[in-house]
């Protein structure tokens, strides 16, 4: 089975500081996948990575980066400098046991403060 | 370029009304298709995915069934509602190619009164 557990149910910020979600991953599989998402107020989930299991280079892009580290089964989201557009459900979610099922985690909402 | 369309964006259903959800794909063949449910404030729940016409595969027991009766058509259905299917239904697709990420559509918001 597998689990994605993201701990942080909302978080709040005031705007320009930096901000770390947090997801722990659980699954018996060697090779799957890890995604983050967005969920603005409109309800629609916007993709924002993906990282394999076999690639655990940290990302950047623009204020956000990605640390994935399999010892500790993590793959955190880091905004850094927030802004108010950063306010959001942030979903994190899992694929694997034949690339047809992902699981997501519960969300952390994240509120940022002007 | 590929695109999801779902419909409706938001129902108010009587208890016990049949429901019926449509997702459509456009700008890919043969995508995996899945419907979730999003309660208010929780995590998205997995009901269904398809991976070709038919082809439906059920993660939790309910009051909801799923067909696929085109390659990218994906159609939520209920006979007859109960209060507890009322949250957010999301589709979404996913080429069958590995480590890909899933687009979502827009959502339909359900309300059962």
């Amino acid at each position: 089975a597998q689990k994605v557990t993201q701990a942080q149910t909302e978080i709040s910020v005031v705007e320009k500081e930096d901000v770390t979600l947090d997801c722990v991953y659980e699954t018996r599989d060697t090779t799957y996948y890890l995604f983050w998402y967005k969920q603005p107020p409109s309800g629609e989930l916007v993709f924002l990575i993906r990282r394999n299991s076999f690639d655990e280079q940290n990302e950047i892009s623009g204020r956000y980066s990605w640390n994935f580290q399999k010892s500790t089964s993590s793959f955190n989201f880091t905004i850094t400098a927030s802004q108010v557009v950063d306010s959001a459900v942030y979903f994190c979610a899992l694929g694997s046991g034949g690339y047809q099922k992902v699981t997501f985690g519960t969300g952390t909402k994240l509120q940022v403060i002007p | 370029s590929q695109t999801i369309h779902q419909w409706p964006a938001t129902l108010v259903q009587p208890v016990g009304s049949p429901l019926s959800l449509e997702c459509t794909v456009e700008g890919t063949s043969n995508p995996n298709l899945y419907w979730y449910r999003q309660a208010a404030g929780r995590g998205l729940q997995l009901l269904f995915y398809s991976v070709g016409i038919g082809q439906i595969s059920s993660e939790v027991p309910q009051n909801l069934s799923a067909s696929r009766p085109q390659d990218r058509q994906f159609i939520l259905s209920s006979k007859k509602l109960l209060l507890s299917d009322s949250g957010f239904y999301l589709c979404a697709w996913r080429r069958k190619a590995r480590y890909t990420e899933a687009f979502f559509g827009q959502g339909t918001r359900l309300t059962v009164v």
